[in-house]
């Protein structure tokens, strides 16, 4: 399977600490994305790193890509309640058009 | 980007009946996807609206299970048919993400089969 592989799959901070997921993958890809997911709602974007970049931030985002390891992770800093939601990656083939989604991390920031 | 308007947002259904799922986009798009999400799970692909041709299927998905409609280039609808209690999931419709773009989703439709 080309599917992203996501850790933790369960995540659990205080506000105002920092959460990092990971996402490893098995093929060459031409981007990596990462998405988030409130309670089962739709998908919304939230950053696409493309696979000659190294890092990118959004905010309080940031995102790194090492492809020689085939992994990515997310960094969300000085996380809020708000920010709990379930994260997936998703990459997206160099031979394929398709986005491909990982498993996904739950992050639950406590009050 | 892209804004998806996708109904019903829920709904409980009796085993053995069809749900049809409607998504708007607010633009012309070329394809519309349509995922289904398993609780707890990622989300895998059903299959691929073309406007003017027969949805592409992904391995797994059959057409007389999930109808697709595509009549025009910003409306498709999914039927989900002769429903069991497996069937139970989010079902998401999804423009974009293709290219070197970003997705974008519909808000999902949370069905459960009784």
């Amino acid at each position: 399977s080309q599917q992203g592989e996501e850790d933790p799959q369960a995540l659990s901070i205080q506000e105002g600490e920092n959460a990092t997921m990971n996402c490893s993958y098995k093929t060459s890809i031409n981007n990596l994305q990462w998405y988030r997911q409130n309670s089962g709602r739709g998908l919304v974007h939230l950053i696409l790193i493309r696979s000659n970049e190294r890092e990118k931030h959004s905010g309080r985002l940031r995102v790194t890509l090492d492809t020689s390891k085939k992994s990515s992770s997310l960094l969300i800093t000085a996380s809020r309640a708000a920010d709990t939601a379930s994260y997936f990656c998703a990459i997206q083939e160099t031979s394929g058009s398709r986005l491909t989604f990982g498993e996904g991390t739950q992050l639950t920031v406590n009050p | 980007s892209a804004v998806i308007s996708q109904k019903p947002s829920r709904d409980i259904c009796q085993r053995g009946t069809s749900l049809t799922i409607q998504c708007q986009v607010d633009s012309q798009v070329t394809m519309m996807f349509w995922y289904r999400q398993q609780p707890g799970q990622s989300l895998t692909l059903i299959a691929t609206a073309n406007q003017g041709s027969e949805a592409t299927y992904e391995s797994g998905f059959v057409i007389d299970k999930f109808p697709i409609s595509r009549p025009n280039l910003t409306f498709s609808t999914l039927t989900v048919s002769n429903m069991s209690p497996e069937d139970s999931s989010i079902y998401l419709c999804s423009v974009g993400g293709t290219g070197r773009r970003e997705a974008f989703f519909g808000q999902g439709t949370r069905l459960t089969v009784v």
